[in-house]
């Protein structure tokens, strides 16, 4: 029940596409999801995150819908930038749990010029 | 957002050793976390170090192998205790801030462990 389960495990796009990769979770609990950016050697970075209060964020070039009746959250990318190859990570939290975040598997997304 | 420093960055080391990891962050931070990145594979909660008390330890993970110290609320250490190829992976800390509505973590830049 705390898993978060996340697709496609790989994607490759052309430059100025849309990416989309999607994470569905099973605790109804959870109330607090971001999107981590990680690149070769680094640590994961934070890019973006919402609350189930809401259906969708937008920030610059990337969104996230949520939909929680689905229980599921997609993060789309648009206008697929090579710069944006990387590896994506969702994950889940809950505020009573101390912030423990619960990952998906990650996407590795490759942009194609 | 905070500024995360982890040492060392990578590290080749002999079966049966112990290797400890150490953390700093530029603000003082009440919750830190240290996480296991196998590789190529999504990351995994060891335990979380509040300052004062205990680490918390998810299971699978135990005090004896992954003892962690939190001595100030800007610094952490995790150390692993005899170590196995199986040991080979990414640790990384991370902190919680305050972020306008919610609370977000952070993590550092991580330290890459190989054992032979």
């Amino acid at each position: 029940q705390q898993q978060v389960k996340q697709s496609p495990q790989s994607l490759i796009v052309q430059k100025g596409g849309i990416s989309i990769i999607n994470c569905a979770y099973e605790n109804t609990a959870f109330d607090y999801f971001p999107w981590y950016q990680q690149f070769p050697g680094k640590g994961p970075a934070l890019l973006i995150a919402i609350r189930p209060d809401v259906s969708e964020k937008k920030e610059g070039r990337f969104t996230i819908s949520f939909n929680k009746s689905a229980k599921q959250f997609s993060l789309h990318i648009m206008d697929s930038q090579p710069g944006d190859s990387a590896t994506y990570f969702c994950a889940a939290s809950l505020y009573n749990q101390g912030g423990k975040l619960i990952f998906g598997q990650g996407t590795e997304l490759s942009v194609k010029p | 957002s905070a500024v995360i420093s982890q040492k060392p960055s990578r590290d080749i080391c002999q079966r049966g050793t112990s290797l400890t990891i150490q953390c700093q962050v530029d603000s003082q931070v009440t919750m830190m976390f240290w996480y296991r990145q196998q590789p190529g594979q999504s990351l995994t909660l060891i335990a979380t170090a509040n300052q004062g008390s205990e680490a918390t330890y998810e299971s699978g993970f135990v005090i004896d192998k992954f003892p962690i110290s939190r001595p100030n609320l800007t610094f952490s250490t995790l150390t692993v205790s005899n170590m196995s190829p199986e040991d080979s992976s990414i640790y990384l800390c991370s902190v919680e801030l305050p972020m306008r509505s919610t609370d977000t973590q952070y993590f550092g830049p991580g330290t890459r462990l190989t054992v032979l």
